[in-house]
Parts: C-alpha cells; sequence; structure tokens
C-alpha cells in the first residue's frame, strides 16, 4: 500500500518565478491538505481539497493556489516566489469526513534565492 | 481560531528516562494526532485520538477533550526518540498544529 508521495524532493527557484508542486494520496484517501513549515516551526495550514474543490482555507495570500484531479491527486501552485517562501511544503492526506485521521508525505523542500 | 500550546519546548534526558508531553488547545475539536518528526522532515504518526487513551509499545497518550488537553508519555527513552514531537487539532476541516516539542535522548 503506497502511502503519500510528492515530488519533487528539492527545488530551488529564483525570486519572482512560479512553482508547482505534486502529491498523489494514500490509497483509498479523497481529501488532500498542503502545509507549510519554515525551519524550526509547526507546519501551518495552507488549505485542503475535496471534490475538486478548495473547502477550506488558511491564512495563505492568494499567490497560493491549488487544484486537486478526478484521481484526487493534488498541485499546490506559488506564484510571485519570495525569499519567505523557503520552506518545507508538506501534504496530508484523509477520508472526506471531518476529524479522519492524516497522513504525511516525505515533503518539498523550497529554496527561493 | 485555535490556539494550541505544547510544553515543555525542549526536553533533554538520559536513555532511560521517562517523559509526559503536554498540548493544550483552546476550544472543542474533531481530531487530535500526536506525530513525530524525524530529522529528514517526515511526519510519522503516533496517534490518533480525539479522546481516550491508547498505547503503542513505549508510547502511550490520553486525550481529555472536555477540559481541552492532551498527554503523550514516553517510557524507557531510547537516542532514537529524539525529534520533534507536534500535536495537531483539527476542527471544520482545518488542523493547527503546535509549535512542537524538541527532544534530545543522550546514550
Amino acid at each position: 500500500d503506497a502511502g503519500v508521495t510528492q515530488s519533487p524532493t528539492h527545488l530551488i527557484k529564483t525570486r519572482g518565478q512560479q512553482v508547482t508542486l505534486r502529491c498523489s494520496p494514500k490509497s483509498g484517501h479523497d481529501t488532500v491538505s498542503w502545509y507549510q513549515q519554515a525551519l524550526g516551526q509547526g507546519p501551518q495550514f495552507i488549505f485542503q481539497y475535496y471534490e475538486e474543490e478548495e473547502r477550506q482555507r488558511g491564512n495563505f495570500p492568494d499567490r497560493f493556489s491549488g487544484h486537486q484531479f478526478p484521481n484526487y491527486s493534488s498541485e499546490l501552485n506559488v506564484n510571485a516566489l519570495l525569499l519567505g517562501d523557503s520552506a518545507l511544503y508538506l501534504c496530508a492526506s484523509s477520508t472526506g469526513g471531518a476529524g479522519t485521521e492524516a497522513f504525511f508525505g516525505q515533503g518539498t523542500r523550497l529554496t527561493v534565492v | 481560531g485555535i490556539q494550541v500550546e505544547q510544553s515543555p519546548p525542549d526536553l533533554i534526558l538520559q536513555e532511560g528516562a521517562n517523559s509526559t508531553l503536554r498540548c493544550n488547545f483552546s476550544d472543542s475539536v474533531n481530531n487530535l494526532q500526536w506525530f513525530h518528526q524525524n530529522p529528514w522532515g517526515q511526519l510519522i504518526n503516533l496517534f490518533y485520538i480525539p479522546s481516550g487513551t491508547k498505547q503503542n509499545g513505549r508510547l502511550s497518550a490520553t486525550t481529555v477533550a472536555t477540559e481541552r488537553y492532551s498527554l503523550l508519555y514516553i517510557s524507557s527513552s531510547q537516542t532514537t526518540d529524539s525529534g520533534v514531537y507536534f500535536c495537531a487539532v483539527e476542527r471544520s476541516f482545518k488542523t493547527i498544529f503546535g509549535a512542537g516539542t524538541r527532544l534530545f535522548v543522550k546514550a
């Protein structure tokens, strides 16, 4: 049983560029959530996708957008990258109901230079 | 929004010692999970525990939802227990993490 997989594992981008990160959920899961984790801090909730719609969003600007595909995989897009966007980006999958257990991928480490 | 506070922020133990990590949250939640983050950033599920008590080997956890706190117990600690422990709560499909407890176990 494949767990949550994210790609790429590492990425270096230049300030002002755009980036797309990808996530495949655990088998049987239909909900994907994205998080940003700065060095030394806890993960911060970006948004959650369910049934191809953004169901909930954290306190992140519109430069952060996402998409969920019919196979439940998801993308996180960040436009106009800032140095402060450098972080570990984590994806979690779960089933659609409230309060279900979430499982995390290994993360994508983004460095903006 | 919900506030999640973890204590202590840092903890140094001698191998074989026991410890208790605490997570307080400010409002009712649908879910509470404990994670261990390894040095490579992977979040490992320890417990899914919105209420009650669970045990898994040397680890156990208790959540008292009515009093809005959870405890993670580590017994007979090992060097491999080192890392950051996070508590995360979910309400209205939004998950909030605490700042974590950084544990170092000395040999």
